[in-house]
């Protein structure tokens, strides 16, 4: 059973307001990657850290920020929001080159 | 560019029928593939991944390289399978960094 979570479970933001989304990875996973996906897609990567720094990224402005702390709990931020912003936030955390085990996601809608 | 194209968007089946989900890839190198399932109100997890080519309940997937294909088959199918069925690959960085098709909703009707 996977241990990963995430928070909030969804929240509701209006364009330009700022977002922090949670991330806990369950216990000795040391890589964390975020996806978005949007309704009825697939989920599309964003990027991913790995022991505390950023390991790729995918193609999404620099208004999508993250971190990762030393106990391997990540933060998606977004600055400026957008309404295309409006999606399902997964994140997934695992050993690097291993499976990935991701969480429930976060909803946002962004109004 | 690295794309999965899942081709369809929505396939019925009917119970202890075949059952193929296609997937097609583009990619400049060798990839990993992946299927991962998304069962009703749960989150997203793997089913099988290419390399360690097991079979998970009863799903099986062939990587043709000349074809650039992955499809998802089950001889007969379940009604506890449907779900979600997303395709995905990754670089040789591994099971990270994953590039996921659209996706199909399998139904299996009794």
């Amino acid at each position: 059973e996977t241990g990963v979570t995430q928070s909030p479970t969804h929240l509701i933001k209006t364009r330009g307001q700022q977002v922090t989304l949670r991330c806990s990875s369950q216990s000795g996973h040391n890589t964390v990657s975020w996806y978005q996906q949007a309704l009825g897609q697939g989920p599309q990567f964003i990027f991913q850290y790995y022991r505390e720094e950023e390991n790729g990224r995918g193609n999404f402005p620099p208004r999508f920020s993250g971190l990762q702390f030393p106990n391997y709990s990540s933060e998606l931020n977004v600055n400026a929001l957008e309404l295309d912003d409006s999606a399902l936030y997964l994140c997934a955390t695992g050993l690097r080159t291993e499976t990935q085990y991701f969480g429930p996601g976060t909803r946002l809608l962004v109004l | 560019a690295q794309r999965v194209t899942q081709p369809e968007k929505l396939l019925s089946v009917f119970k202890g029928a075949p059952v193929e989900l296609k997937c097609n890839y583009s990619y400049s190198g060798s990839p990993e593939l992946f299927w991962y399932v998304q069962y009703s109100r749960q989150r997203l997890q793997l089913l099988l991944r290419h390399i360690s080519r097991e079979s998970i309940k009863g799903f099986t997937a062939d990587l043709n390289k000349g074809e650039t294909s992955f499809h998802l088959k089950k001889p007969f199918a379940q009604e506890e399978d449907s779900a979600m069925y997303y395709c995905a690959l990754s670089g040789p960085e591994g099971a990270q960094k994953l590039v996921f098709g659209q996706g199909t909703r399998l139904t299996i009707n009794p």
